[in-house]
């Protein structure tokens, strides 16, 4: 069945290091792509990054890169020299290739960039 | 370009009340979701349809309906909206690939009481 995991309910990280936010999945598509998204306070979801399960190279976007592990089912978001304006809620997503598209979430990780 | 739209942004009912959230997206997608995002809690599918004429069950799917009206526009439908539907409901289109990121509307604030 198809599952998205984050673990992490909160992180905390100092402004401009770098932090790793979790996300596990579990699904029985060999084609299917993984989504991260930020959601400000404002409630809008912003579109970060995307890796597809057949890339080979993991999926980079600014400060954003995702660390895509296929045998152990994660795909974890590396946000580089962390700014305040990172402080969101952000979530995993997942998309099967059968099954009319059916995308789901995980839970989320909020996190906060302190100064 | 407006994207995706929903109406309307806020709503309170009262238990046992119905109502249709409407949501509609001029980027000529295929597919487009509904979703209820609780505090503390990610996005949940209630309902999806990959294409006009299809619906299919999410996560959560019990307590409303859903209709496919035409390519653009899909509605979600409380019948008897109950405290527990409290929540704030997304709606989302997506392209033809499942590489295609979705795009979300500003969302509607349900408050049942």
């Amino acid at each position: 069945a198809q599952k998205i995991t984050q673990t992490q309910p909160g992180m905390f990280v100092q402004e401009k290091e770098a932090v790793t936010l979790d996300c596990t999945y579990d699904t029985s598509d060999q084609s299917y792509g993984l989504f991260w998204y930020k959601q400000p306070s404002s409630g809008e979801m912003i579109f970060l990054i995307y890796q597809g399960s057949y890339d080979e190279q993991n999926a980079t976007e600014g400060r954003y890169s995702l660390n895509f592990q296929k045998a152990r089912k994660s795909a974890n978001l590396v946000i580089s020299a962390s700014q305040l304006g990172d402080s969101a809620m952000y979530f995993c997503a997942m998309r099967e290739s059968t099954g009319g598209f059916k995308t789901i979430f995980g839970a989320g990780t909020r996190l906060f960039v302190k100064a | 370009n407006a994207g995706v739209t929903q109406t309307p942004k806020f709503q309170v009912l009262k238990t046992g009340q119905s109502m249709t959230l409407q949501c509609a997206q001029d980027m000529n997608h295929n597919s487009m979701y509904w979703y209820r995002q609780d505090p503390g809690m990610g996005l949940r599918l209630i309902y999806y349809s990959a294409s006009e004429g299809t619906t299919d069950k999410g996560e959560v799917p019990n307590g409303y309906n859903v209709s496919r009206l035409n390519k653009r526009e899909f509605s979600l439908r409380l019948e008897s909206a109950a405290p527990s539907q409290t929540s704030v409901y997304f709606c989302a289109s997506s392209g033809g690939l499942v590489k295609e990121t979705q795009y979300f509307g500003p969302g509607t604030r349900l408050l049942v009481l």
